[in-house]
C-alpha cells in the first residue's frame, strides 16, 4: 500500500460552482498526478507534479488547476465546474526514480448537474 | 487460447483458457512500458513492466511481449481466471520525469 488517499471520494454538484479533490500522501514521493477516466477514453492525464510549488500540465488541462504548496498534498480545481467534467478522479504517484510504475488511489467520483 | 486484434475492446474467454491482450504505442522513442488491471469501482493496480531493451518478461501466470519493430505491446494470462474478469491497460513512458500515457482499455471477461 502506498499510502494515497483521496477526498471527497463521491461529490454531487452543479454547474459553475468551485470544486477542490484532495490528494494526500504519506510517504514524501516527489510524483504525483491527477488523471481522469471516462468511458471510451481510458485514463487522460490532467496535471502533475514533479515537487513542491512545480506542476505542469498534461493533454487535458483545460478547466482544471493545481496546487502543491507541500510535499505530501496534491490539491486538484475545478475553478466552475461543467457538465463534462463529470467524471471519475484518480491521483497517482510514482514512488521511484523518473520512470516507473504509478500507484493509483482508488478515485473520486464527481457528478456535475 | 484466445488472442485478439489490435484495439479490441472486449474479450470473453472461458476459464482456463489462455488470454492475449494487445496493445500499440504511439512513440518509438518510449522506454518503458507497463500494464495495469482495473476491476469495478478501484483505481487501476500494476500487474507487469517492461523496458525498451527487453523483448519479453514474465510474472507469475502473465507475460509481457514488446515488439519495438511494430510498437506493439501484449499481455498473456495464462489459464485465466474468474478474478481477471477487469480492465486491462497498457502504458507507457515517453520519457524521464513525465506521466504514463494510457492507452483505452480491454475487457476481459472469464466465464466459468
Amino acid at each position: 500500500d502506498a499510502g494515497i488517499t483521496q477526498s471527497p471520494r463521491h461529490k454531487v454538484t452543479e454547474t459553475g460552482t468551485p470544486v477542490t479533490l484532495r490528494c494526500h500522501q504519506t510517504e514524501n514521493h516527489r510524483y504525483m498526478y491527477w488523471y481522469r477516466q471516462d468511458p471510451g477514453h481510458g485514463l487522460r492525464l490532467i496535471h502533475y507534479s514533479y515537487g513542491v510549488k512545480d506542476t505542469d500540465k498534461g493533454e487535458v488541462s483545460d478547466g482544471y488547476s493545481v496546487s502543491r504548496s507541500k510535499t505530501e498534498d496534491f490539491l486538484l480545481t475545478l475553478e466552475s465546474a461543467t457538465s463534462s467534467q463529470t467524471s471519475v478522479y484518480f491521483c497517482a504517484i510514482r514512488t521511484s526514480g523518473d520512470t516507473g510504475e504509478l500507484f493509483f488511489g482508488e478515485g473520486s467520483r464527481l457528478t456535475v448537474l | 487460447g484466445e488472442s485478439v486484434g489490435l484495439h479490441l475492446p472486449t474479450l470473453s474467454v472461458q476459464e482456463g483458457d489462455n488470454s492475449i491482450i494487445n496493445c500499440a504505442y504511439s512513440n518509438s522513442a518510449s522506454d518503458y512500458f507497463i500494464w495495469y488491471k482495473q476491476e469495478s469501482g478501484k483505481g487501476p493496480q500494476f500487474i507487469i513492466d517492461i523496458r525498451s531493451n527487453m523483448d519479453k518478461r514474465q510474472g507469475q501466470r502473465v507475460t509481457v511481449l514488446l515488439n519495438k519493430t511494430v510498437k506493439h505491446l501484449s499481455l498473456q494470462i495464462a489459464a485465466t481466471q474468474p478474478g481477471d474478469s477487469a480492465v486491462y491497460f497498457c502504458a507507457e513512458n515517453k520519457e524521464a520525469g513525465t506521466a504514463l500515457i494510457f492507452g483505452k482499455g480491454t475487457t476481459l471477461s472469464v466465464s466459468s
